[in-house]
Formats: C-alpha cells, structure tokens, sequence
C-alpha cells in the first residue's frame, strides 16, 4: 500500500538556520502531498500541499516540491524562527474501501533555538 | 468559515470505563468526518470514516465503535476502555468535493489508568 517516510528528529537548528525535512513516499498512481505541523499540545494544522507532480506548495516561508522521479516531497525553509518549533508530518492521500484517508510518517520534531 | 471543535480537550478514565467523544463541525455542510489517533510517538492512524449521516467505515478492528448521528456532528465510543486506547485523538473534516484535503480539529488528550 501507500506509505510516507521520514527522517527521523529531533532536529535542532539556531534561529535563522536553514531547514531541510526529508520525505519519501511509496504510491501506485499520483497521490495529492501535504505537510502538517503539530504545535504542542494542539491539534494539526495543514501547511501546505502539491496535487501533481512538479507542484510546489508553499506557504509561511515553508516549502516542498513534488518530485516524481524521486519520490520525494522534502519540506524547506531558509530561515526558521523560534516559533516553527513543532512536530511536522508529511501525509499522501490514499483512497481504501471507505474512500479518502491520509497516510501519515511518524513525524519529525524541529526546536529552534535562539 | 469553517471551525472545528472537539471536547473534552483532556479526559482520564478508569480501564473498563466508558467512553463518548464529541466533534462538531460548523460553517460546511455534508463534510466528510474522520477520527484518527496519535499514540504517544507514534503516528497518526485512521480509525473511523464517515461520508454522511449514520454511514460509518472502520478502518481498523478495535475496541472503539463511532456515530454520526447529525450531518456536522461524529461521535467516538467505547464501552469498556482498555488501556491501550490511552492516546491523542483528532477528528477532522474534509469537503465533499475535495476530499483529499483534511482539516483537523484540536484532539482530546485520553489517559486511562
């Protein structure tokens, strides 16, 4: 089935560092892409997201391509702030018996540092 | 605009204890309802799917059972708890006509002891 993998965290930058999250996923046909973002103690928010491939999504300063030939959809920011602090997940759209559901990596946590 | 709300926001329960947790949608109409849950450092995993009222799919085989029982409100229940359904849980929606994008409420916290 389709699945999503991520690097593993902690990852820990200084404020203004660039960020790099790695994510590769497993898909029979084109599945739509997203990243979330997990601040603690609260639910997901959805980042950004690419429909097909080539697509970047972009939104706060994040970005991620949709790379068919790689199979990847790695987040980017070139300058983080204290406050990107969060667990951020990259997700695929799959469709089972029941329709639509996302299927999510384990997350990778990002502290930012002053 | 759409918002979302779950609650409680944070429950602890005895094992064997039972269960009822509430998600309510406003400002769409006919959404698509999931619940998920977030073990701790773990992912997410998709319990339950709903794409209209009284119409529920499982994802997985579990202790947990889930209702719909008007068109923005999605119901998880359990009769007895196990201590492994300790978790964070995050219903969440999606439009009819664009179902591949989900978006989650702000989870209930369950500890059961």
């Amino acid at each position: 089935g389709n699945s999503v993998t991520q690097m593993e965290g902690p990852v820990t930058l200084s404020e203004e560092a660039f960020l790099t999250i790695n994510c590769t996923y497993t898909a029979t046909g084109y599945p739509s892409l997203f990243w979330y973002v997990q601040y603690p103690g609260e639910g997901l928010q959805l980042l950004l997201k690419a429909t097909k491939a080539d697509d970047k999504g972009s939104n706060k300063g994040f970005e991620a391509t949709y790379r068919k030939e790689t199979t990847s959809f790695h987040l980017e920011k070139g300058s983080v702030q204290v406050s990107d602090s969060a667990v951020y997940f990259c997700a695929l759209s799959d469709i089972s018996n029941s329709g639509y559901a996302l299927n999510f990596g384990k997350g990778t946590s990002l502290l930012v540092t002053p | 605009s759409q918002t979302i709300h779950q609650w409680p926001a944070t429950l602890v329960q005895p094992v064997g204890s039972p269960l009822s947790l509430e998600c309510t949608v406003e400002g769409t109409s006919n959404p698509n309802l999931y619940w998920y849950r977030q073990a701790a450092g773990r992912g997410l995993q998709l319990l339950f799917y709903s794409v209209g009222i009284g119409q529920i799919s499982s994802e997985v085989p579990q202790n947990l059972s889930a209702s719909r029982p008007q068109d923005r409100q999605f119901i998880l229940s359990s009769k007895k708890l196990l201590l492994s359904d300790s978790g964070f849980y995050l219903c969440a929606w999606s439009e009819d006509r664009e179902q591949e994008t989900q978006y989650f409420g702000p989870g209930t916290r369950l500890l059961v002891l």
